[in-house]
Parts: structure tokens; sequence; C-alpha cells
């Protein structure tokens, strides 16, 4: 167990949807990513918040968004759903942001998202 | 071209054998690397961190970064039916703010 969780495990919607996906760091931890996995395209950075702010941006599409609240919990919004966003989404969490010396991602156990 | 490029495998050997994955990437500017396992249906964790070029050992696993080749691997010695998951190399440059680029990770079987 990582210490990082994430609500809810499997979320099955219909295209045009909007989800909110939930992620509780690591206690202490600061940083929060989101990861989109997919058998095509792998392991995709989506973005990172640290302390509340927004720090760093990957492949997130626009009908996404993310927020990091004052008790350090994150979530993930995703409007218009279509088929192709059916992914594992993953939360992780680490002590300090990403620039210079690595701190260890601990990744939670996902979201199953599957649009119909 | 992606960044980062890994074999999917699946890659199956008996037990008790060394295993070899690797990976290679684009980008040059890439100075930490790391390996990680994914069992199914769950997050990844790290296993392996190694800074710059060199090789880095822990218990059964060592890790070896080529920068002038932009070659990393993975050896797992003594192989267990255990260490049957996938195996994902990532990379980032320090040099800024963003994110692991992953590889699409190597799907392992250890034949007991």
């Amino acid at each position: 167990d990582s210490g990082v969780t994430q609500t809810p495990k499997h979320l099955i919607t219909a295209t045009g949807q909007r989800v909110t996906l939930r992620c509780s760091p690591r206690s202490g931890d600061l940083s929060v990513y989101w990861y989109q996995q997919s058998l095509d395209q792998g392991l995709q950075f989506l973005i990172q918040y640290y302390n509340g702010e927004e720090r760093a941006k990957g492949n997130i599409l626009e009908r996404f968004s993310a927020q990091q609240f004052p008790d350090l919990h994150s979530e993930l919004n995703l409007s218009s759903l279509e088929l192709g966003d059916s992914a594992l989404y993953f939360c992780a969490s680490s002590v300090a942001p990403l620039g210079g010396p690595y701190n260890e991602q601990f990744f939670g156990p996902g979201t199953r998202l599957t649009v119909l | 071209q992606k960044e980062v490029e890994q074999d999917p495998g699946p890659l199956s050997v008996p037990e008790g054998a060394i295993v070899s994955l690797n990976c290679t990437y684009s980008n040059s500017a890439f100075q930490y690397f790391m390996w990680y396992r994914q069992y199914s249906r769950k997050g990844p964790e790290l296993l392996m961190y190694t800074y710059s070029s060199g090789n880095k050992e822990d218990g059964r696993f060592t890790a070896q970064v080529d920068k002038s080749s932009k070659y990393i691997s993975l050896f797992i010695r003594d192989s267990q039916p255990s260490d049957s998951a996938t195996y994902l190399c990532a990379m980032y440059s320090g040099g800024g703010a963003d994110g692991l680029t992953f590889g699409k990770g190597t799907h392992l079987i250890i034949q007991p």
C-alpha cells in the first residue's frame, strides 16, 4: 500500500458526460501528479500540482482539468467524454515537486474509467 | 518516434534465469532514470533509480545507464515467479517542472 488513495476504483459512464476522479496524497506529500494509462499510449503525464498551485502540464486535453485543494487532495475533472478517454487514471504524490534531484513518486491504485 | 521506446513483450523466461529489460530514448536532456514494476490492476512502484550514467545494484536487481548510447537496462538475477509483472522505464530531465516520461512497459513472465 503506497499511502495514496483514489476514488472511485471503477467508473462507467457514457459519451458526452463529465466525471470527477479524486486523489488523496500520502501524509506529508505536497505534490500531486495525474497520469493516464492506456494500451496504445502507455503511461502519460497529464498535470502536476504542488501545494495548491499548478506546476506543470503534460499531454492534458482541454476537456480535462484538475485542482488541488487546501487539504492537498486533488480532483481530476474529465468532461465531454469520448470513447478514447477510456483508460486507467493514476494519481501519484511526492514530498517535493520535480526539478532537481528526483523525489520518489508514490502511485495510487488507479481509477478505471470506461466510456460507453 | 516516441521519446522512450520499450519492447512490450511478453518476455517469458524460466525461473532462475537472468532477465534483461531495456529502453532507448531520444531526449539527451534526460538525467534521471527509473524502473517501475507494475502488477496487474495495481499502480506502478519504484524499483530502481539512477542519476546520469553508470550502474546501480540493489539485491537481485541491477540498473545500467549509458547516456552516450541513450540506452538503459534493468537486469534481474535469479528470477522468481513473483517477479512476473510489467516493468516500466521512466525518465526526466530535472531541469524544470515536468512529469516523468515512461516507456510503454515490458510484460515479463517467469515460468516456475
